[in-house]
């Protein structure tokens, strides 16, 4: 079965500075997708950003930009110019295509500091 | 569109009541998800319809029962739940198709009290 292990529990950030959230994962399978979600403390899960594990390319949306390594099977999120609003918590998800289920990491709660 | 509707915010119910959750999806996708979330937890997924029919059954109870109306309505009927099914159910659905990325998306759930 996958797994996806997000090892901080909590981050912190000063406003406009930038963080990286960790996250790793472990399949057998060669194709399948990464996800990071953002959860605030009005709790409505937002997709933040999305990996095809076929690309080569990282993804960027905006502020956030991933470092995808397969080999590794590492899947890091970093937020760049941290804003009062990006404190939320954060879960790692992998999917593994077809038929498969999204799989979350525990999360990661991040406090961005004024 | 982006957007998964639920219904109701709030829901507080005693142990022998009978209540139902509301999920709404205009965005044409065909797989739609039930999930339950403890604080500060991943969301544990209950049931997956995918084209209209249950796909999945995660061994939820059977005091929780899923209802897809259409592709595009999802129920969560309760009856007789316990203090510890008290969360919030998050309602999520998808394309589900190839050449997708099969992102899930989120409603902002219901925030469930047995009392």
């Amino acid at each position: 079965a996958q797994t996806v292990t997000q090892s901080q529990p909590e981050m912190s950030v000063q406003e406009a500075e930038t963080v990286t959230l960790s996250c790793t994962y472990d399949t057998s399978e060669s194709d399948y997708y990464l996800f990071w979600y953002k959860q605030p403390p009005s709790r409505q899960m937002i997709l933040v950003i999305r990996q095809e594990a076929y690309k080569q390319q990282n993804a960027t949306e905006n502020r956030f930009s991933v470092n995808f390594q397969k080999a590794a099977k590492s899947f890091s999120l970093k937020i760049s110019d941290s804003q009062l609003g990006d404190a939320a918590m954060y879960f790692c998800a992998y999917h593994g295509g077809s038929g498969s289920r999204l799989t979350f990491g525990e999360g990661t709660q991040l406090t961005v500091n004024p | 569109d982006t957007e998964v509707t639920q219904t109701p915010k709030h829901l507080v119910m005693g142990m022998t009541n009978k209540k139902s959750l509301k999920c709404e999806q205009h965005m044409g996708h065909r797989a739609m998800y039930w999930y339950k979330q403890k604080a500060k937890k991943p969301p544990e997924l209950m049931f997956v319809y995918s084209y209209e029919k249950l796909s999945i059954n995660e061994s939820v109870p059977s005091r929780f029962s899923p209802e897809c109306p259409n592709s595009s309505l999802l129920n969560l009927h309760l009856h007789a739940l316990q203090p510890e099914d008290s969360a919030l159910y998050l309602c999520a659905s998808s394309q589900e198709a190839s050449g997708t990325s099969y992102e899930q998306y989120f409603g902002p759930g219901t925030r469930l009290t047995v009392t």
